[in-house]
């Protein structure tokens, strides 16, 4: 079975307004951590946000915030107010606490159209 | 701070050449991945490493890659005999597994084997 499905291979969304990207999970492990990153078209790989399977409230971090939703095992990420800059690829990942093992989902290509 | 450091940045050699790729982590960090990306299988896990032990090399292709990790801020990639199959983006990435967790990843090194 998949660790992480991104089932949205490629997405639109106009500038200024938001968009989700899905992601859901699968675990056994109770402690796991779910995080998102970008990859713009350089190729870098850049931090987004982090989401603690205990965590009670959202993450948020500036214009990015996590769905999280443990009994779905899903961990969609918001982007509001979409900038031209936000087109790029976008990984979710997981890592199971136990053996400290990352996964990442196959991706989803953001494209914000002026 | 320095983030993680890979080289070479870049990397073309002939099909049956050694290629050694080389990766310092972030000082601190106790953990060590390497990620392989394609357009093809998207970010596949290689190898990882856990206060310099190898904890799974289940994603290593075959016994062409090898990984060492001799210190905590050195770690190796080597493919002997390459194939231009392996060609390919290889991202060295280290994180503290104490804390979130999260992965900081280096530049990558963009190998073309002809």
């Amino acid at each position: 079975a998949q660790k992480i499905t991104q089932t949205q291979p490629g997405m639109f969304v106009q500038e200024k307004e938001a968009v989700t990207l899905d992601c859901t999970y699968d675990t056994s492990d109770p402690s796991y951590g779910l995080f998102w990153y970008k990859q713009p078209s350089s190729g870098e790989m850049i931090f987004l946000i982090y989401q603690g399977s205990y965590d009670q409230q959202n993450a948020t971090e500036g214009r990015y915030s996590l769905n999280f939703q443990k009994a779905r095992k899903s961990a969609n990420l918001v982007i509001s107010a979409s900038q031209l800059g936000d087109s790029a690829m976008y990984f979710c990942a997981m890592r199971e606490a136990g053996f400290n093992k990352f996964y990442f989902g196959s991706g989803t290509k953001l494209n914000v159209k002026p | 701070d320095a983030g993680v450091i890979q080289s070479p940045r870049h990397e073309v050699t002939e099909m049956g050449q050694e290629v050694t790729l080389r990766c310092k982590p972030i000082s601190g960090h106790n953990s060590l991945f390497w990620y392989r990306q394609t357009m093809m299988r998207g970010l596949e896990l290689l190898i990882y490493f856990n206060n310099n032990v190898p904890i799974d090399d289940s994603g290593m292709p075959e016994d062409r890659f090898s990984a060492k990790m001799p210190n905590a801020s050195f770690s190796t990639l080597k493919i002997q005999p390459s194939e231009p199959r392996d060609s390919a983006v290889y991202f060295c990435a280290s994180s503290l597994r104490e804390n979130t967790g999260e992965l900081f990843f280096g530049e990558g090194s963009r190998l073309t084997v002809l």
